[in-house]
């Protein structure tokens, strides 16, 4: 049974660009949350997606925008690329019926140049 | 809002020794808790979680943690660590029950020596 699928694992922009993350939850999940790690820093939650909306967000800029497909997958979008987008981006899977049952993937690094 | 504090950035302790990690949480009604794991290169792996009930709650690898309402805190615990807990381990805190959004510490970087 697969886990939380995240792709790509590692990729480097230029500041201004546009980026798209993908996330796999894991099977059975419904759930879909976004994370961002700073290096040296504990994850800080960006958005959460549950039938195809955007039901939970943080304290992050409209640049941060995502998307949730039929099947459960999702995808993070982050326009206008600064230095300081520069993170570990966790995705992390749940069902909705389950309290907290979270899945994390291994994240994407991206790096802003 | 809530908020999660990790006052130890960086632990080193022998293989075998024993261990404590601090976590102390701002959360105005009953918090749920949770210790996760994170190897580098790596996502977060779940240790233990407390919802309710029974203050010292066990989780994997050997892991235990007390949640303490009176000092706001949830330290974890191990009896013996080996060379393989070597890792980051992050403290958070949900609010309320159901799919919230969790608020992580800046996480306890644990070094083991042989």
């Amino acid at each position: 049974d697969a886990g939380v699928t995240q792709s790509p694992t590692h990729l480097i922009k230029t500041r201004g660009q546009q980026v798209t993350l993908r996330c796999s939850p894991k099977s059975g999940h419904d759930t879909v949350s976004w994370y961002q790690q700073a290096l040296g820093q504990g994850p800080q939650f960006i958005f959460q997606y549950y039938e195809e909306e955007e039901r939970q967000r943080g304290n992050f800029p409209d640049r941060f925008s995502g998307h949730q497909f039929p099947n459960y997958s999702s995808e993070l979008n982050v326009n206008a690329l600064l230095l300081g987008d520069s993170a570990l981006y966790l995705c992390a899977s749940s069902f909705d019926r389950e309290g907290y049952g979270y899945t994390f993937g291994s994240g994407t690094r991206l790096t802003v140049v | 809002a809530q908020s999660v504090t990790q006052p130890d950035i960086h632990i080193t302790v022998s293989e075998g020794a024993s261990l404590e990690l601090r976590c102390n949480y701002s959360y105005g009604a009953t918090p749920y808790l949770f210790w996760y794991v994170q190897s580098p290169g790596q996502g977060l792996q779940l240790l233990l979680k407390y919802f309710s009930g029974d203050t010292l709650v066990q989780g994997i690898k050997g892991f235990e943690a007390e949640f303490k309402r009176s000092q706001s805190s949830f330290n974890l615990r191990k009896p013996s660590v080996h060379w393989s807990d070597a890792a980051e381990y992050f403290c958070a805190v949900g609010a309320g029950f159901g799919n919230e959004k969790l608020t992580f510490g800046t996480g306890t970087r644990l070094t083991i020596i042989p």
